[in-house]
C-alpha cells in the first residue's frame, strides 16, 4: 500500500467553475476525512465518513462542497461554482477502526488556485 | 474560535540542542492529542501522540507532555538535528472524530 493518495495535486480554475478532487486511502481504513488548509493555518476539518457513511459536517462545508464515499472506498469532494475564497490546499486523511484509530495519515494534499 | 493555539510561529535551536514546542487547548473534553510534523509540498505525518489518562508519552527523541489542569501540552525534542526542521501542528480531539489542529510552529533547526 502507497499511503493516502490524492488528485489532481494541484488545480487551477477560474471562479464560478466546478472542482473535484478524489483521495483514496489506506485500503484497510474505514474513517476517511476531507480538511482544508489555508496560508499560515493549521488543517480545518470539512467531513469525515465511517465506510460510505458521511457522520459529521463542518459548519465550514457549504452548500457548494459536497463529499461522497460511494462504496466505502475512495472519496471525492466536489466544489461548485468555486470562489476565490476557495483557494486552499485540501487534504485527505484516513485511520483505521481499530488499533491506532486516533491516528490520521494523510495524503500530501490537493491544491487548489482560484483565479 | 480557535479551540486549539500554538502561540510561536516560529522557533529556531542550534543542532544538539533541545526544541520545545508549545501547544495550548481550551476545550476541557479533550481526550486525545497528537503532534505532527509537515516539510514543504507534503501532507502532515503522524509523531507522538498522548492520552488524557497520561501526563508523559516518549518515543525516542520526541517527548509530549501533558498538563491537564492548564491545559497545556508540549512537544520536546532531543536532541535537536537539522532533518527536524518543518512545520509542527498539535491536534486534540474529544470523540476521535474531529481533530482540531493548531495554526503550527515553524522549527529551524541550525547545524
Amino acid at each position: 500500500d502507497t499511503g493516502v493518495s490524492q488528485d489532481p495535486r494541484h488545480k487551477i480554475t477560474k471562479r464560478g467553475q466546478n472542482v473535484t478532487f478524489r483521495c483514496d486511502p489506506i485500503s484497510e481504513h474505514n474513517r476517511l476525512y476531507w480538511y482544508r488548509q489555508t496560508l499560515g493555518q493549521g488543517p480545518e476539518f470539512l467531513t469525515y465518513f465511517q465506510n460510505e457513511a458521511q457522520l459529521e459536517k463542518s459548519r465550514l462545508l457549504s452548500d457548494r462542497f459536497s463529499a461522497e464515499r460511494p462504496k466505502g472506498s475512495f472519496s471525492t469532494l466536489e466544489i461548485q461554482r468555486t470562489e476565490q475564497g476557495d483557494s486552499a490546499m485540501y487534504l485527505c486523511a484516513s485511520s483505521p477502526l481499530t488499533g491506532l484509530t486516533n491516528v490520521l495519515t494523510f495524503g500530501a494534499g490537493s491544491r487548489l488556485t482560484v483565479l | 474560535d480557535q479551540q486549539v493555539k500554538q502561540n510561536s510561529p516560529s522557533l529556531s535551536v542550534q543542532e544538539g540542542r533541545i526544541s520545545i514546542l508549545n501547544c495550548d487547548y481550551t476545550n476541557s473534553m479533550f481526550d486525545y492529542f497528537l503532534w505532527y510534523k509537515k516539510y514543504p509540498a507534503e501532507g502532515p505525518t503522524f509523531l507522538i501522540s498522548i492520552s488524557s489518562i497520561k501526563d508523559k508519552n516518549e518515543d525516542g527523541r520526541f517527548t509530549v507532555f501533558l498538563n491537564k489542569s492548564a491545559k497545556h501540552l508540549s512537544l520536546h525534542i532531543v536532541p535537536s538535528q537539522p532533518g527536524d526542521s518543518a512545520v509542527y501542528f498539535c491536534a486534540a480531539s474529544e470523540t476521535g472524530n474531529q481533530f482540531y489542529f493548531g495554526t503550527g510552529t515553524s522549527l529551524t533547526v541550525i547545524p
